[in-house]
């Protein structure tokens, strides 16, 4: 199965600055993910990072506020922009296989905005 | 609106005993359906996974059960062991691929 890692693994930040969170693959990969785990919460996904083109958002989350880079079949980006301690969470990204309904995660991203 | 449901937030067992996780959704149009568990610090670890077209999936210690008339399914662990500790996170999924999760089962295993 790939390897996943994400960078940072977690970071305590200041209200209204911006955090870009690393997914890494150690193959090509169709699909992969961006989820948010609030405290206490569930999994949200907040989009699907395509390879070349715009993400796809959900419902609630808009691009404005956590741009996503995919700039090919290994590696995306997640930024959360402008952040406030609701931003508080954990991010993971997943990666997921064509025909295959499994996802897999990567370690995720421990968030603190203060 | 929660399509995916876990009513027990928590649920302790015995070691060696059955620990039975229980999941509800609404969405009639999902399709396949997980479980995951997650430790402290890590991310989702995939479990186990069963088809709408089947009722039961066994793997090991781990057995699905889906009622989709009921639109229930759970999650047996049998025997029970302390290192089945963890949050356990029922999934489901339709032809897109996206999974809408469950809020959750913290288990714990008692030695």
């Amino acid at each position: 199965s790939a390897v996943i890692s994400q960078k940072p693994s977690r970071d305590i930040c200041q209200r209204g600055t911006s955090l870009t969170i690393q997914c890494q693959v150690d193959s090509q990969v169709t699909m992969m993910f961006w989820y948010r785990q609030q405290p206490g919460q569930s999994l949200t996904l907040i989009a699907t990072a395509n390879q070349g083109s715009e993400a796809t958002y959900e419902s609630g989350f808009v691009i404005d506020k956590f741009p996503i880079s995919r700039p090919n079949l290994t590696f995306s980006t997640l930024t959360v922009s402008n952040m406030s301690p609701e931003d508080s969470s954990i991010y993971l990204c997943s990666l997921g296989v064509a025909g295959v309904g499994e996802q897999f995660f990567g370690p995720g991203t421990r968030l603190t905005v203060l | 609106d929660q399509q995916v449901k876990q009513n027990s937030p928590s649920l302790s067992v015995q070691e060696g005993r059955i620990s039975i996780l229980n999941c509800d959704y609404t969405n009639s149009m999902f399709d396949y359906f997980l479980w995951y568990k997650k430790y402290p610090a890590e991310g989702p670890t995939f479990l186990i996974s069963i088809s709408s077209i089947k009722d039961k999936n066994e793997d090991g210690r781990f057995t699905v059960f889906l009622n989709k008339s009921a639109k229930h399914l759970s999650l047996h662990i049998v025997p029970s062991q302390p290192g089945d500790s963890a949050v356990y996170f029922c999934a489901a999924t339709t032809e897109s691929g996206q999974l809408t999760f469950g809020s959750g089962t913290q288990l714990t295993v008692l030695p």
